[in-house]
Parts: C-alpha cells; sequence; structure tokens
C-alpha cells in the first residue's frame, strides 16, 4: 500500500532552526508538496519538489531525495506564527495526491 | 480576487437529512476535489472531478455524490447523512495537479456535525 510518515508532533523555540522529515512508499512519484495549515483554516501550500535537491524560498527550504523516498522542511528564524500543522503529499504514478496526516509544530517563546 | 467559496462554512444536521455543501472557483481551474480532515487521519479525498461531466470516486466516496455541470462548481451532496460524515471538509482546485506545480487552492472548510 501507499504511505506517507511524519512526526506527529514536534515543539521548537522561537527564533531556532528545525526540520520535519516526511518519508514515503509510493507507486510511483511524480513531485511532493508541503502545505501549512493553521488550526481550523484551510491549507496553503508552501513549496513543491520534484528533483533532488534543495529548494529554498525565504525562511523556508524543502529537501528531496528521491532514491531514499524521503524529503524535509526546513524552517529558520522560527517566528510564533509559524505554529501551524505541516502537511507532506506525494503526486503517485496515476497522478494522484497521497497525504500524510501532518506534523503540528509547537513553537514556545 | 482567486478564491474557492465553500458554504455553509457551519451546519449542524440530524441523520438522513438531505445536505448539500457548494463550492465555487473563479480561477478557470479544470480540477477539483473533495477531502474531509478527521484528527490524526489527514486530508482523505472523496471525489475528483478532471472537468466538466468528469467525476471519480477518491478514498472514501460511499455515501457522497458529486456532480460537475459547470467548470466553476463541483457540489458535494450527500443524501442521508449518519454520525460517522461528522467531519471538516474542503474543496480545492487546481489548473492541473501534477503537471508543473499542480497547486491546489483550497476553500475555507465546512465545518459538518451529524446528531
Amino acid at each position: 500500500g501507499q504511505n506517507i510518515d511524519q512526526p506527529t508532533e514536534m515543539t521548537a523555540t522561537e527564533g531556532a532552526i528545525v526540520q520535519i522529515n516526511c518519508t514515503y512508499q509510493t507507486s510511483g512519484f511524480n513531485g511532493l508538496f508541503w502545505y501549512q495549515q493553521h488550526a481550523g483554516e484551510a491549507p496553503t501550500f508552501l513549496s513543491y519538489n520534484v528533483l533532488d535537491g534543495l529548494e529554498e524560498k525565504g525562511r523556508f527550504s524543502s529537501f528531496l531525495s528521491r532514491s531514499k523516498g524521503y524529503s524535509y522542511l526546513l524552517l529558520k528564524e522560527l517566528q510564533m506564527k509559524d505554529s501551524a500543522s505541516y502537511l507532506c503529499a506525494v503526486i503517485d504514478s496515476n497522478y494522484q495526491l497521497i497525504w500524510g496526516a501532518g506534523t503540528k509544530l509547537i513553537i514556545k517563546p | 480576487e482567486a478564491q474557492v467559496t465553500q458554504n455553509p462554512r457551519y451546519l449542524i444536521t440530524v441523520t438522513g437529512k438531505k445536505l448539500t455543501v457548494t463550492c465555487s472557483q473563479n480561477m478557470n481551474h479544470e480540477y477539483m476535489s473533495w477531502y474531509r480532515q478527521d484528527p490524526g487521519l489527514g486530508l482523505r479525498q472523496i471525489y475528483y472531478s478532471m472537468n466538466v461531466e468528469v467525476t471519480d470516486k477518491g478514498d472514501v466516496p460511499e455515501g457522497y455524490k458529486v456532480s460537475r455541470k459547470e467548470k466553476r462548481n463541483f457540489p458535494l451532496i450527500l443524501e442521508s447523512p449518519s454520525p460517522n460524515q461528522t467531519s471538516l471538509y474542503f474543496c480545492a482546485s487546481s489548473h492541473e495537479p501534477g503537471q508543473g506545480s499542480g497547486e491546489l487552492f483550497f476553500g475555507e472548510g465546512s465545518r459538518l456535525t451529524v446528531l
């Protein structure tokens, strides 16, 4: 079966750096997304990776290793507003999105 | 403003009373989809549509119906709601997921409670 694994919850300190990991086993691979979702709100797009390597976008970066079935989202200079859930999603060989359950990130002052 | 609009945002209903959750997008997107989100389970796809008059089942279609008669609208119909359909529902659209970035744009969500 298809599966995406992310830690359920992580805690970090304001101003620090945190890395949220995502591992996947899917039937084929056509790209990986990261979305941010604040409590009670809709998910919003953060990043898209289809080739191996690091994509940097301001304070957020996303890394992909297709051979390892692995991605991470790196958040730098954490702010309180970064407290949210972070969702990893993979496009499989049928161009369907497979979602992870999400990682709840708690930022402490 | 580019957006996906869902209605109602909140609804409490009773078992067996048919309801429709509307979804409309103004971005001329071909792809639209419905998800439900439950604690610890993440987003699960109910139905999706690649274009007008084309709909397909997602992972959890039982108890739901959809239609795509116009490009902009994709209503979700619960013919006979049951308590296990109590959930947070999201409609989403995309120009074409899987091609290029295929970013999904989500509506604000509809919180449904079935008593």
